[in-house]
C-alpha cells in the first residue's frame, strides 16, 4: 500500500536499551505519523511530522523521540525502552493536501516486545 | 480534541446476512473527514470507505455503506451480504481538514471486532 516500508517487522528487546524504528515511503508525502496500536485502545497517534525537520507530539509522545531529516524517513525512537512500550507500532502517512481525496496510508506495523 | 466512541467491542453476525457497526463522535468542527478501516488478521490497515461532512449523501463502496448523521455526530458502517473475509477489526476514525499553518491527524476509536460465522 502506497510504498511505506517498516522495518524491522518484528523486534524483541530488553528494558532499559534504546530501539529505533524506520518509516521510509516512496510516495513524497509530506505528512508522517507514528501510531500505537493496543488491545482495548485502538490507535494512538504518538507524533507526527509536517515537513522536514517539523514534527510535532501526539497524545501518548512520552518516553519517545522522533527524527526527520528527509522526506522519505521517518524515525522513532524509544529512548530507555520499557515494558510498558511493548506494542504494534504503525507508521502512516498522507499527501497534506487536504484534498478531497486526503486519506492515510499505512505501513505493514512493527511488532515491539520488551522484555 | 475530537473523540470518537465505538460502543461495541466484539460483534458476530452470519454469512450474508447484514450488520451495523455503531460509530459516534465529538467535535466543533463543521467540516471534517470520517472513515471506515478494516484490519484483517494479517494487520494491515485498509481503507473501507471515506465520508465527507459537507456532503449530506451516505457514501456506499459496493458492500459497504454508512448512515452519516451530522447532527447526532453519528457514523455508523452497514456491510450486507456479509462475507468471511470481512471477519475483521474494524475501527472509526476522524480527520480534521488542513488549516493554513495547522495539521491534520486521524483520531482513531478503540475497534469493534467482526466476527463472520459460516
Amino acid at each position: 500500500d502506497a510504498g511505506i516500508t517498516q522495518s524491522p517487522r518484528h523486534k524483541v528487546t530488553e528494558t532499559g536499551t534504546p530501539v529505533t524504528l524506520r518509516c521510509h515511503q516512496t510516495e513524497n508525502h509530506r505528512y508522517m505519523y507514528w501510531y500505537r496500536q493496543d488491545p482495548g485502545h485502538g490507535l494512538r497517534l504518538i507524533h507526527y511530522s509536517y515537513g522536514v525537520k517539523d514534527t510535532d507530539k501526539g497524545e501518548v509522545s512520552d518516553g519517545y523521540s522522533v527524527s526527520r531529516s528527509k522526506t522519505e524517513d521517518f524515525l522513532l525512537t524509544l529512548e530507555s525502552a520499557t515494558s510498558s512500550q511493548t506494542s504494534v507500532y504503525f507508521c502512516a502517512t498522507s499527501t497534506g493536501t487536504g484534498g478531497a481525496n486526503e486519506k492515510l496510508f499505512f505501513g505493514s506495523g512493527t511488532q515491539l516486545s520488551v522484555l | 480534541a475530537q473523540t470518537v466512541t465505538q460502543s461495541q467491542p466484539e460483534m458476530s453476525v452470519q454469512e450474508a446476512e447484514t450488520v451495523t457497526l455503531s460509530c459516534t463522535y465529538d467535535t466543533s468542527e463543521n467540516n471534517y473527514y470520517l472513515f471506515w478501516y478494516k484490519q484483517p488478521p494479517s494487520r494491515q490497515m485498509i481503507l473501507v470507505i471515506r465520508q465527507e461532512a459537507y456532503k449530506q449523501q451516505n457514501a456506499t463502496e459496493n458492500r459497504f455503506s454508512v448512515n452519516f448523521q451530522k447532527a447526532a455526530k453519528s457514523f455508523s458502517l452497514k456491510i450486507s451480504d456479509s462475507q468471511l473475509g470481512d471477519t475483521a477489526m474494524y475501527f472509526c476514525a476522524f480527520m480534521k481538514p488542513l488549516t493554513q499553518g495547522g495539521s491534520e491527524k486521524l483520531v482513531f476509536g478503540k475497534g469493534t471486532k467482526l466476527t463472520v460465522n459460516p
